[in-house]
């Protein structure tokens, strides 16, 4: 398995802009999770989705901030407008979500970062 | 709510030494997973290893090893034989079997080794 795939990388745009982070999760996994991370924040979880429905969206910032996941195999992340303090780096993970001892172990994503200038 | 507490914001030892990584976390919860995961300079995050809390055996993988005091909420991480590539993030993490499925993590420790 290639494991979680993220795209892009990389992104730099400016402030007002729309941006669009994607995720791919390891195939059966069925829990879904986005984390941002910051010097001053550390790792923080903005949402999580069981079974392609998010469950709990308490960790979104505002509703400049919106995430979907319209099947099993794809989700995404959208800031819009961007501002500066969006600056973070973005990671996608997935973990089993089913019974047994594995199931809540997440395996992350190489991460986007995101620049808004 | 649960939160996992990192004290050492940064530590540095020696080649081949031996270094403890020190975790507490507060829970309500009595059956939960505890990690530790890994971020070098890449940014990757790497699974270094795992404990559920119903077992009181302490995990082991090769050089990395756990001491878990469950009455203490304390998980401690211990890398013997410490290589240049251990050098990254130490990031402790919490996870609930039940409730709210959320791996919440600590700050961080910033390890170097130095050769």
């Amino acid at each position: 398995d290639a494991g979680v795939i993220q795209s892009p990388r990389h992104e730099v745009t400016e402030m007002g802009q729309e941006v669009t982070l994607r995720c791919k999760p390891i195939s059966g996994h069925n829990s879904l999770f986005w984390y941002r991370q910051t010097m001053m924040r550390g790792l923080e979880l903005l949402i999580y989705f069981n079974n392609n429905v998010p469950i709990d969206d308490s960790g979104m910032p505002e509703d400049r901030f919106s995430a979907k996941m319209p099947n099993a195999s794809f989700s995404t992340l959208k800031i819009q407008p961007s501002e500066p303090r969006d600056s973070a780096v973005y990671f996608c993970a997935s973990s089993p979500g089913q019974g047994g001892s594995g199931a809540n172990v997440l395996t992350f994503g190489a991460g986007s970062r995101l620049t808004v200038l | 709510a649960q939160t996992v507490t990192q004290s050492q914001p940064e530590m540095s030892v020696q080649e081949a030494e031996t270094v403890t990584l020190s975790c507490t976390y507060d829970t309500s919860e009595n059956n939960y997973y505890l990690f530790w995961y890994k971020q070098p300079p890449s940014r990757q995050m790497i699974l270094v290893i795992r404990q559920e809390a119903y077992k009181q055996q302490n995990a082991t993988e090769n050089r990395f090893s756990v001491n878990f005091q469950k009455a203490a909420k304390s998980f401690s991480l211990k890398i013997s034989d410490s290589q240049l590539g251990d050098t990254a993030m130490y990031f402790c993490a919490f996870i609930g079997i039940q409730g709210a499925q959320k791996l919440v993590f600590g700050q961080g420790t910033r390890l170097t080794i130095n050769p």
